[in-house]
């Protein structure tokens, strides 16, 4: 199984200031038809998960742009801009190039 | 609007069963494959099976393979997962979601205990 490696596992942030969480995979997620599916969720306190980005770097509809996702191959970052109150969560990386499906552990954006 | 409501948790006996169903709206129903994610109380999250549009593919987490089966129902906009022989580790909230998890459900909760 692909293993997904998140960090930080916890992340105190400053409101208005950026934050940024790692997603490494155990292996190369492009697949064969050229895309790479990763995706990142965020999980909001005691609400369902929202997908924010699909396929590395694009932004669902609805999602601020201060939310992006970069990288390639196995490394992989969500970024957020400039932190708002309403980004506290917990915050998960997904692979769905090889099955199973999995996920990271999940990094914890609280305000400091 | 995608809209997608889990029913059919509740509390189980080990090695009892229990059959989830998912409601699903808001899209062409038999076009997009679907999804059952799961949450144990406090933990990350754990993708269980996945099934194609038609319902002739499915995928299974070996933590549930031979345990558990997706199926639905294209004529009634429903998802289901059997759950068979259920151990107190299954216990968890289970998600509903569309396609690669564009949309999930509220969840159903499903524990295991005697």
């Amino acid at each position: 199984d692909v293993v997904m490696t998140q960090s930080p596992l916890s992340l105190p942030v400053t409101l208005g200031q950026p934050a940024s969480i790692s997603c490494r995979s155990s292996q190369s997620l492009v697949y064969s038809d050229g895309n790479t599916y990763l995706n990142w969720f965020q999980q909001r306190p005691g609400q369902s998960p929202r997908r924010l980005i699909y396929k590395v770097s694009n932004r669902d509809s609805g999602v601020p742009d201060r939310f992006s996702g970069s990288g390639s191959g196995t490394d992989f970052t969500l970024k957020i801009s400039r932190v708002e109150a309403e980004d506290v969560g917990v915050y998960y990386c997904m692979q769905g190039t090889h099955w199973p499906w999995t996920f990271g552990q999940g990094t914890k954006v609280e305000i400091k | 609007e995608v809209q997608l409501l889990e029913s059919g948790g509740g509390l189980v006996q080990p090695g009892g069963s229990l059959r989830l169903s998912c409601a699903a709206s808001g899209f062409t129903f038999s076009s997009y494959a679907l999804s059952w994610v799961r949450q144990a109380p406090g933990k990350g999250l754990e993708w269980v099976s996945t099934i194609s549009s038609s319902g002739g593919g499915t995928n299974y987490a070996d933590s549930v393979k031979g345990r558990f089966t997706i199926s639905r129902d294209n004529s009634k906009n429903m998802l289901y997962l059997q759950m068979n022989s259920l151990r107190a580790e299954d216990t968890a909230l289970y998600y509903c979601a569309y396609r690669y998890c564009d949309y999930w459900g509220q969840g159903t909760l499903v524990t295991v205990s005697s």
